[in-house]
């Protein structure tokens, strides 16, 4: 099976901006997690979308947003772009129900906001 | 919230020899405890998980234990390599409907030929 995808690998933004990523699951996973990775901050999830629906949410102010597709496919969008929001943003999928608990991650977007 | 605290956060190992990273967690309802490994721009890989109701869990030169009563786990690995260098992140979540997981701050371990 191929893995989890991530497009754009490669962003640059300047302030003010607002920006779309998008995550293509495993086949057959149906949750999407995304996660902020920064040097000062580590790892630190975002929200995930299961069945087209919101199903938890990170500490992270509502210039993040995202949505799940029929497909599974996500996208996050961010608002109102910041410095403090270059990092590089993560997605991971599982598939659902108890016990499917592993998380597979894409290769990540690299954003830089200048 | 949950809160993952993981140490060293640097550590250096001659080849051959074990490492040992350390993780406690602070909600005694987590019950799934996963190890990703990130080398340098790639993403994070999944090495070993563990659920609570196992004590112990093994696989060839890598291992990882769950203290459920001192809320901590640990990563062993032996006979390291140098490809073996790399951060490794130790992470904890409740199962049940939502995945999200707390990571630590994560280790790079370095292995010195």
């Amino acid at each position: 099976k191929a893995g989890v995808t991530q497009t754009p690998r490669y962003l640059i933004k300047t302030r003010g901006q607002q920006v779309t990523l998008s995550c293509s699951p495993i086949s057959g996973h149906r949750s999407v997690s995304w996660y902020q990775q920064t040097p000062g901050q580590g790892l630190q999830f975002l929200f995930e979308y299961f069945s087209e629906t919101q199903r938890n949410k990170g500490n992270f102010p509502g210039r993040f947003s995202g949505r799940q597709f029929s497909n599974s496919r996500s996208e996050m969008n961010v608002s109102t772009l910041e410095l403090g929001d270059s990092a590089l943003y993560l997605c991971a999928s599982s598939l659902a129900g108890q016990g499917a608990e592993t998380q597979y991650f894409g290769p990540g977007t690299r954003l830089l906001v200048l | 919230g949950e809160n993952v605290e993981q140490h060293p956060s640097t550590l250096s190992v001659q080849e051959g020899d074990s490492a040992v990273i350390k993780c406690t967690y602070s909600d005694s309802a987590s019950n799934y405890f996963p190890w990703y490994k990130q080398e340098l721009g790639k993403r994070p890989q999944l090495i070993i998980d563990i659920r609570s109701n196992v004590g112990e869990k093994k696989d060839q030169r890598i291992a990882v234990t769950l203290n459920k009563t001192a809320k901590h786990f640990s990563l062993h690995i032996t006979e390291t390599q140098p490809e073996d260098s790399a951060v490794y992140f130790c992470a904890a979540t409740r199962t049940g409907s939502a995945r999200q997981l707390t990571f630590g701050s994560g280790t790079q371990l370095t292995v010195l030929p």
